[in-house]
């Protein structure tokens, strides 16, 4: 199947700054990226959904001023988590729409101090 | 909105074992995808189901997905410690753009 990354695969910071999480498809064109986040033991819950060369579309009760997206090329999104807090700590997961199907990243354990 | 149950949520077996994972979703599915995730990493693709009946095999994983397409199985035979981890289903609204996923099973296989 197709590869899709992520970077890093986990980070640390101290609240208050901000963290970029970058998703890549490595081996074929995404118009279209998909944005998730899950905590412990909890399924996956869909945050944005994220289209090359436009706006990102939100999900009910995401902050788009607190979650930044950008989708500027056809390998690559970005999720930016701006003034981070611990609240928002978790694990997020890209992933990027082939023909029929979605490819999961690796995912990024983000810990806000 | 959709809504998809998965039963149980977690599952203890010893190894060599046979085990079922329901997923139930509140409407019919255009498509129901199955994944596996170890904590802490990405998911792994097992099967996607479309038809009414439908059933796939891989290895010792077999999902099935119902005529009317509202409920889907995946079942594990003789269960090994390689199959530990988080099974998930996605229901696909009908074009793989938006998937709403299910609770989660944890499976942990005694050696």
């Amino acid at each position: 199947g197709a590869v899709v990354s992520q970077h890093p695969s986990r980070v640390i910071c101290k609240s208050g700054t901000s963290v970029k999480i970058e998703c890549r498809s490595l081996d074929f064109q995404a118009t279209t990226m998909f944005w998730y986040r899950q905590f412990p033991k909890q399924s996956l819950m869909l945050m944005a959904t994220s289209n090359e060369g436009s706006k990102a579309t939100y999900e009910q009760g995401v902050e788009k001023d607190k979650f930044l997206i950008n989708h500027a090329s056809l390998t690559l999104s970005t999720l930016t988590v701006t003034s981070a807090h611990p609240e928002d700590s978790s694990f997020y997961i890209c992933s990027a729409l082939g023909i029929n199907e979605q490819f999961f990243g690796p995912g990024t354990r983000l810990t806000v101090l | 909105s959709q809504e998809l149950e998965q039963s149980p949520q977690s599952l203890i077996v010893q190894e060599g074992k046979n085990l079922t994972i329901n997923c139930t979703s509140s409407k019919t599915l255009y498509g129901l995808y199955w994944y596996k995730q170890k904590y802490g990493e990405g998911l792994i693709f097992l099967m996607m189901l479309q038809k009414g009946g439908e059933e796939k095999s891989h290895e010792k994983i077999t999902a099935k997905l119902d005529e009317k397409k509202q409920q889907s199985s995946l079942h594990i035979t003789a269960s090994q410690p390689s199959h530990a981890g988080i099974y998930l289903c996605g229901a696909d609204p009908g074009s793989a753009r938006q998937l709403t996923f299910g609770s989660g099973t944890q499976l942990t296989v005694l050696p």
